[in-house]
């Protein structure tokens, strides 16, 4: 268990909705990343955010969106939902650069 | 820009065979760290190891063996008398700074390895 929590573990949406993940950092970490990982583009980084503020972004879609709150904990929004957004939807975080703890992800299912 | 390549896409063995997982990255920083994760079927990544790039110090770890070669760019992977247990997608990571205070993994495809029993 490497203490990030991710939530829910599976979401079965239909075109064109909008969905928002969940992640929880580990305890003291400030650092929390996103991560898709799909047939066709492998895992790919998403967006980082330190402390509240966007750190760095990846290949993340317009129609994506996230943010973190006082608390740590950050929400992945994905909006207007196509079927190539099915994807396993993972969360990370770290204290150090250089050490990242992973969640169990989120399976993404777009119908 | 960092890059990592896996160039076996799939690998079957017979249980009790050793298997080479070959990793090869590109990066322009002398400062860096390459990991290898191993995602089992169930989908979640488990972290195996971490280098960095001022250890060249090959390391093993019970029937897991790596390889990190700074003159080929290479950090491979070998499992020595593979079990049945160890079928799973295996990824080779890179982490270099990426501008502006932020770190992260640059994955290679993956490696399907199958431990036919």
């Amino acid at each position: 268990d490497s203490g990030v929590t991710q939530t829910p573990k599976h979401l079965i949406t239909a075109t064109g909705q909008r969905v928002t993940l969940r992640c929880s950092p580990r305890s003291g970490d400030l650092s929390v990343y996103w991560y898709q990982q799909s047939l066709d583009q492998g895992l790919q980084f998403l967006i980082q955010y330190y402390n509240g503020e966007e750190r760095a972004k990846g290949n993340i879609l317009e129609r994506f969106s996230a943010q973190q709150f006082p608390d740590l904990h950050s929400e992945l929004n994905l909006s207007s939902l196509e079927l190539g957004d099915s994807a396993l939807y993972f969360c990370a975080s770290s204290v150090a650069e250089y050490e990242q703890f992973f969640g169990p992800g989120t399976r993404l299912t777009v119908l | 820009a960092q890059k990592v390549t896996q160039a076996q896409t799939e690998i079957s063995v017979v249980e009790k065979e050793d298997v080479t997982l070959d990793c090869v990255y590109e990066t322009r920083d002398t400062t860096y760290y390459l990991f290898w994760y191993k995602q089992p079927p169930s989908g979640e990544l488990v972290f195996l190891i971490r280098r960095n790039s001022f250890d060249e110090q090959n390391e093993i770890s019970g029937r897991y063996s790596w390889n990190f070669q700074k003159s080929t760019s290479s950090f491979n992977f070998t499992i020595t008398a593979s079990q049945v247990v160890d079928s799973a997608v295996y990824f080779c990571a890179l982490i270099a700074y990426s501008g502006a205070g932020s770190y992260q993994l640059t994955f290679g495809k993956g490696t399907k390895l199958s431990v036919i029993p």
